[in-house]
């Protein structure tokens, strides 16, 4: 199965900075990529799918990019309403494999 | 407005059953694969299976392969997870969510919570 690696597993920013985080995948998924965010006691949210496409509603502030292996969700200037945790998936074909995870923090 | 809403779920002994349910409204549920998920208390998340729209196909994960069959009722626009011989690593909150083929989970359950302990 094709696993998912994201880094960093967490960090700290302050607000209004820009923030990276990647996620690589251990064989070519095209762009079948996407990307979740997901706040304490909540269902994960869809904020990006086909690798870069911005879902409805989400803000601008966030973007991704890549393609084949090497994935990255950037938020441009951090909210501290962006505090939460952020996961990748792959969606080329099952197992619909998640990233371990990235928690945002505010510093 | 377009929703999954599910059902089912508490604490159950090791070894005993448990039927997960979530209701679909707002959108064409026979239409759309669909799947469920885990996440584990202060873990990430899990895939555990999938089913075609017609319910012709299905897939699971390898950790619940044997003991867990995902199901659906198109004219109940509802979606079960049967879970069988329960571990307490399978102790975790349980999300469905809307993934037609090839496209992201855009629609999530609320999730509801499984404990398996005796």
């Amino acid at each position: 199965d094709i696993q998912m690696t994201q880094s960093p597993s967490s960090l700290s920013a302050s607000v209004g900075d820009r923030v990276t985080i990647t996620c690589r995948a251990s064989q070519g998924i095209s762009n079948y990529l996407a990307w979740y965010q997901q706040k304490p006691g909540k269902a994960p949210k869809l904020l990006i799918y086909e690798a870069s496409t911005l879902q409805s509603g989400v803000p601008s502030r966030f973007s991704g990019s890549g393609s084949g292996t090497d994935f990255t969700l950037t938020i441009s200037s951090l909210q501290p309403e962006d505090v939460a945790t952020y996961y990748c998936q792959r969606y080329n074909n099952s197992p619909r494999t998640f990233g371990q995870g990235t928690t945002v923090e505010i510093k | 407005q377009v929703q999954l809403v599910q059902s089912g779920g508490g604490v159950v002994q090791p070894g005993k059953s448990l039927r997960l349910s979530c209701a679909a409204s707002g959108f064409t549920f026979s239409s759309s694969g669909m799947h469920w998920v885990r996440q584990p208390p202060g873990k990430g998340l899990e895939w555990v299976a999938v089913i075609s729209f017609d319910g012709s196909n299905t897939y699971h994960a390898d950790s619940v392969m044997g003991r867990f069959t995902i199901s659906r009722d198109n004219s109940k626009s509802t979606l079960y997870l049967q879970m069988n011989s329960l571990r307490p690593e399978d102790t975790a909150v349980y999300f469905c969510a809307r993934g037609p083929v090839r496209w992201a989970f855009d629609v999530w359950g609320q999730g509801t919570m499984v404990s398996v302990s005796s």
